[in-house]
C-alpha cells in the first residue's frame, strides 16, 4: 500500500520559517493537498494541487511538489501556526494521509 | 455546511451508522468523504461516495472494507456510514467532509468539514 512519511515534529521560533515534509514514492506525479488540525476542531484545508491556497489562507502558507518530496512552508510563523499538519494524496482509486507533523513555536 | 450524528457507544462486534447532513451546496453534485481521527492518533481516510453523476460510487480504506458501507438519500441530502463488526481500533471522531471540486487536484482539497461526532467501541 501507498506511503506518505513525515517528520514527527518540527521546531521554529516566532517569525522563522518552517518546513514540513511528505515523502511518497513518484510523489511528484500526484496532487498533494495539505491540513491543519488543531485540537478540538475540524482540520482546515491550508494547501491544495501543490501549492495554491485556499481563500482565507495566509499568504505565509505555500506548497511544493517534486520528485519523490511535496513540501508545506510557512514563512513568518506565528503562535497561531501551532498545530498538527498532515499531507493527503491519491493513490489509484483511495486516499492516504501522511502520519502527520506536530509544529511547535517555540 | 455537514453535520454528523449518530456517534456513541457500541460493544466490540456490533454496529453503528452515522449520518452526514449537507446543507448550502448541491449535494448530488458532490462527492463526500468519510475521515476519522482515533485517540491520540493521526487522521485517516475511511471512504467515499461519488457523486451522481458517477452513480455515487463508492470505495474504502483497506482497514474498513468490508465492514463500514456509505449510502446517501437524495431526498435527505444526507449521506450515511454504515458500520458494522466494529472493533476497539474504529475508536475515532468520525468527520465528513465534501472537497472543492471533482477534478484532479480539487478532488482532495476537502473544503467544508462537520465538526465530527465521536465513536467508542468498547465493552
Amino acid at each position: 500500500s501507498y506511503e506518505l512519511t513525515q517528520p514527527p515534529s518540527v521546531s521554529v521560533s516566532p517569525g522563522q520559517t518552517a518546513t514540513i515534509s511528505c515523502s511518497g514514492s513518484e510523489l511528484g506525479n500526484k496532487y498533494v493537498c495539505w491540513y491543519q488540525k488543531k485540537a478540538g476542531q475540524s482540520p482546515a484545508l491550508v494547501i491544495y494541487q501543490d501549492d495554491k491556497r485556499p481563500s482565507g489562507i495566509p499568504e505565509r502558507f505555500s506548497g511544493s511538489n517534486s520528485g519523490n518530496t511535496a513540501a508545506l512552508t510557512i514563512s513568518g510563523t506565528q503562535a497561531v501556526d501551532e498545530a498538527d499538519y498532515y499531507c493527503l494524496a491519491w493513490d489509484r482509486s483511495t486516499l492516504v494521509f501522511g502520519g502527520g507533523t506536530k509544529l511547535t513555536v517555540l | 455546511q455537514l453535520v454528523e450524528s449518530g456517534g456513541g457507544l457500541v460493544q466490540p462486534g456490533g454496529s453503528l451508522k452515522l449520518s452526514c447532513a449537507a446543507s448550502g451546496f448541491s449535494f448530488s453534485g458532490s462527492p463526500i468523504h468519510w475521515v476519522r481521527q482515533a485517540p491520540g492518533k493521526g487522521l485517516e481516510w475511511v471512504g467515499l461516495s461519488r457523486n451522481k453523476i458517477n452513480r455515487y460510487a463508492t470505495a474504502y480504506a483497506a482497514t474498513v472494507s468490508g465492514r463500514f458501507r456509505i449510502s446517501r438519500d437524495e431526498s435527505k441530502n444526507t449521506a450515511y456510514l454504515q458500520m458494522n463488526s466494529l472493533q476497539i481500533e474504529d475508536t475515532a471522531v468520525y468527520y465528513c467532509t465534501r472537497p472543492l471540486g471533482v477534478v484532479a487536484g480539487t478532488d482532495e482539497a476537502f473544503d467544508i468539514w462537520g465538526p465530527g461526532t465521536l465513536v467508542t467501541v468498547s465493552s
